[in-house]
């Protein structure tokens, strides 16, 4: 199985800043990473897939990035509607893996 | 606009059987691979099954492999979860999804519908 190592586990900035998570895989997964975002009490949404690829109707502060193991999504100008917890997850193979998320806060 | 409404679930007890519906609407359901996410109370994210868009093709981690029955209705655009053995760790909201028309992710998520599995 493929096991994705989320950090940090949580994030406290202040509105404006640049913030950046970070997603390991234990192996190479080819760019078939997503990250999604979820706001409490709600399903999460599709924010990055193909590692870089914003999804429709999701504000360009965000931004994907990454290769082979190693990626991270970017939030740029941190609003307080991006308070949410974020998780990556792996397509590239079976069993489907997700990180473990990162709560991100206001300070 | 693509709709995903989960229902089924509830407080069952250990050992028992539970049964999830999906109703999709917006979209050719039969065009499509479907897929079921739990996620515990406080917890991640966890794929529990995925089903291809004939049906002839069925994916399920270990954790739930011989329990969990995954099958689709494609005349109902119903997906179906089957829970069989059900026992305290698959207390969940569980998540009807869909991928992207071009994209291999998760692009649209039902509501969820939450499991109790708890004597």
């Amino acid at each position: 199985d493929i096991r994705m190592t989320q950090s940090p586990a949580s994030l406290s900035a202040s509105l404006g800043e640049t913030v950046n998570i970070e997603c390991l895989a234990s192996e190479d997964i080819y760019s078939d990473l997503a990250w999604y975002q979820q706001k409490p009490g709600k399903s999460p949404q599709l924010l990055i897939y193909n590692a870089n690829s914003l999804q429709n109707g999701v504000p360009s502060r965000f931004s994907g990035s990454g290769s082979g193991t190693q990626y991270s999504l970017k939030i740029n100008s941190l609003q307080s509607e991006d308070v949410a917890t974020y998780f990556c997850q792996q397509y590239n193979n079976y069993p489907l893996t997700f990180g473990s998320g990162t709560k991100l806060e206001i300070k | 606009e693509v709709q995903l409404v989960e229902s089924g679930g509830g407080l069952v007890q250990p050992g028992r059987s539970l049964k999830l519906s999906c109703v999709a609407s917006g979209f050719t359901f039969n065009n499509y691979w479907m897929t079921w996410i739990r996620q515990a109370p406080g917890k991640g994210l966890e794929w529990v099954a995925s089903i291809t868009n004939t049906g002839g093709s069925t994916y399920y981690p270990d954790s739930v492999k011989g329990r969990f029955t995954i099958s689709r209705d494609n005349a109902k655009s119903t997906l179906y979860l089957q829970m069989n053995s059900l026992r305290s760790e698959d207390t969940a909201t569980y998540y009807c999804t869909r991928l992207g028309r071009t994209v291999a992710a998760f692009a649209y998520w039902g509501q969820g519908t939450l499991v109790t599995v708890s004597s």
